[in-house]
Order: structure tokens, then C-alpha cells, then sequence
């Protein structure tokens, strides 16, 4: 089945540094690729939609500039949290499109700690 | 208005027995999909069960059962002869449209402990 693949699973930061976050499809080409976050005991909210070659559709409320993504080919898709502070700690997952009964093929998740 | 309503937080089974997890959703359109996922400890989501709206039939895989009923807009996820392994949270979703490049909405969750 279709694979996302996600690193790296957990990072500690300090404050001020910057992160990045890599979501690869392993078997098939992830022209959209939607990304998350989830606070403990929270459901998943979603950040971003990034799409192949163009820039990433942001949802209200969610600081672009702190928030980079990057979907430079139709393989891989980057979040990077610049400037991190410790409010950003979270756990952060991408997912992609795959068929319509299938919904979403989820990486494995990166638990961020900024200290 | 919440798109997806999972008004259990917490749920208690005990093994072997069959559980209900409710889902309720919210939306105009007329073609959706419905979505079950389980996440454990270890924070993957794992898709259990798909149900689309113009389907007839509930949906079945394996132990896990989507009791659809369109009318009251209820997806319940029965789980029958729960193990100690489907311990974890519980997350059901909604894409709206036919199209799968569609955002989804989550509810909230249901954490289940399975006890032996």
C-alpha cells in the first residue's frame, strides 16, 4: 500500500532555533499533501494544505511566516517551524490523498519539544 | 457548527465484548465520505473503515462495522470481540464532496480502554 514517510519522528529544539519537518511518498506521486497538528488529548487540526509547484493554502488562524511548507516535487513536502518556542511543542503529521475509499495515507508523526 | 460530533470521550470494554462508538456529522452536500481511524500511544493513524455517503450498505472489515444511518447522519463504529490491543483513541472524520483532494474534519475523539 501507499506510504508516507515521515522524519523525523520526535526533536527536541531551543527556543529560537528552527525546524524541519520531511513527509516523503515512498510508492506513489503526492501532488497534495495536507499537514496537522495535534495537541495531547486534542484531535488533529489541520495547518496547511501545500500543493505540488505552488504555495500552500494556509487555514485561518495559522502563521504562514512561522510556518513554512514546502512541496518542491511530487515526493516530498516540508514544514519548517522557524523561531520555535515552547507553545509550539506539538505533534506534527502530513498526509496524503490516496484513493476515495481510502481517505488519507498518514506519515508516522513528529513529536516536537522546543525547550 | 461542529462538521463532526464524537460525544464520548471515554469508553470502557471489556475484552471479547462488542463496542459502539458514536459519530454524528453535519453537512449539505450530498456526496461524502465518512471515515474511521484508530491512533495508539504511538501517534499513527491507522485507517479501519470507509463509508460513502451513496452507499446502501454498511460497511464491514473484519471485526470493524460502520452503522450508517443517513437520515439521522450517525456513523457509529462497532468494534465486535475487542481485544486488548484496540486500546487507543478512536478519530472519525468526514470528507465533504466527491473529491478526495477535499480537507477532512475530526471529531474530537473517543479514547477506548479495552480491560481484561
Amino acid at each position: 500500500g501507499a506510504v508516507v514517510s515521515q522524519h523525523p519522528s520526535w526533536v527536541i529544539c531551543k527556543s529560537g532555533t528552527s525546524v524541519k519537518i520531511e513527509c516523503r511518498s515512498l510508492d506513489f506521486q503526492a501532488t497534495t499533501m495536507f499537514w496537522y497538528r495535534q495537541f495531547p488529548k486534542q484531535s488533529l487540526m489541520l495547518m496547511a494544505t501545500s500543493n505540488e509547484g505552488s504555495k500552500a493554502t494556509y487555514e485561518q488562524g495559522v502563521e504562514k511566516d512561522k510556518f513554512l511548507i514546502n512541496h518542491a516535487s511530487l515526493t516530498l513536502s516540508t514544514l519548517t517551524v522557524t523561531s520555535a518556542h515552547p507553545e509550539d511543542s506539538s505533534f506534527y503529521i502530513c498526509s496524503a490523498p490516496q484513493g476515495l475509499s481510502y481517505g488519507y495515507t498518514f506519515g508516522s508523526g513528529t513529536r516536537l519539544t522546543v525547550v | 457548527a461542529q462538521k463532526i460530533t464524537q460525544t464520548q470521550p471515554g469508553m470502557f470494554v471489556q475484552e471479547k465484548e462488542a463496542v459502539t462508538l458514536d459519530c454524528t456529522y453535519d453537512t449539505s452536500d450530498q456526496s461524502y465520505g465518512l471515515f474511521w481511524y484508530k491512533q495508539p500511544s504511538s501517534g499513527e493513524m491507522i485507517f479501519l473503515i470507509y463509508q460513502g455517503s451513496y452507499d446502501e450498505q454498511n460497511a464491514t472489515e473484519g471485526r470493524y462495522s460502520l452503522n450508517f444511518q443517513k437520515a439521522r447522519k450517525s456513523a457509529n463504529l462497532v468494534i465486535s470481540a475487542s481485544q486488548l490491543g484496540d486500546s487507543a483513541m478512536y478519530f472519525c472524520a468526514m470528507r465533504e464532496g466527491p473529491n478526495n483532494f477535499n480537507k477532512f474534519y475530526f471529531g474530537s475523539g473517543t479514547k477506548l480502554n479495552v480491560k481484561p
